[in-house]
């Protein structure tokens, strides 16, 4: 079975300062690692995957994170918060399937809105 | 970059009514397509998967005969809420992979459903 916790349901920071949205995870075998963005009444947005390979991964919109196996986490930053980045984050988690890959059944965090102040 | 269109964006019926909603992979190939559900302030919960020219795949839980899915071709799959009721009322979001190896999901818009 699989699980994610993303810590903190709600996080606040100012317009140019650092974003850091945590992300855990529990996998019985090597996870294939997402992050999500969403914004209001809208679907998902991929920001970035970790499927095998280098461990920090980057994004779009300038966004990165960390693979840390030994931690089992898999934190999202950005080093400059801009106010267009207000939206709510889904950390996710699939089985990846040797010689083939499905994405399509992951399981997802509880999401954390993040607020930008100006 | 791969786009998937879901509709309709919102809709409102009455208890005991049906509603189709259909999601479309527009500029790619979609053997197997997923659904989710949302629940206002709460995570996505995987329904079912549905996979063309077959059966779809339901989680544990989810009731197959109120939720049908068909999938009849490689671009289209459609969710129907029968016999809906006001505890249905969720956020309903679809989401495909082209078929190469590697592909990641892409996510509709959304439908969000309220039943009176």
């Amino acid at each position: 079975a699989q699980s994610v916790t993303q810590l903190g349901s709600h996080v606040s920071v100012s317009e140019g300062a650092l974003v850091l949205l945590r992300c855990n995870y529990s996998s019985s075998v090597p996870p294939y690692l997402f992050w999500y963005v969403q914004y209001p009444n809208q679907g998902l947005q991929l920001l970035l995957k970790y499927t095998t390979g280098a461990t920090l991964v980057k994004g779009i919109n300038g966004f990165e994170a960390e693979f840390k196996k030994s931690e089992t986490s898999f934190h999202l930053t950005k080093p400059s918060a801009h106010m267009s980045d207000a939206a709510e984050y889904f950390c996710a988690v699939s089985r990846g399937i040797a010689g083939g890959t499905s994405y399509g059944k992951l399981t997802f965090g509880q999401g954390t809105i993040l607020t930008v102040h100006p | 970059g791969a786009v998937v269109s879901q509709h309709p964006s919102r809709v409102i019926c009455k208890s005991g009514t049906s509603v189709k909603i259909e999601c479309r992979s527009l500029d790619f190939q979609a053997t197997t397509m997923f659904w989710y559900r949302q629940f206002p302030k709460q995570s996505l919960m995987l329904m079912a998967t549905s996979n063309e020219g077959s059966k779809a795949t339901y989680e544990q839980g989810v009731e197959k005969d109120k939720f049908l899915i068909n999938h009849a071709s490689l671009t289209l799959s459609t969710l129907t809420v029968t016999s809906a009721h006001p505890e249905d009322s969720s956020f309903y979001i679809c989401s495909a992979s082209p078929s190469s190896v590697n592909s990641p999901l892409h996510f509709g818009n959304g439908t969000r459903l309220t039943v009176t």
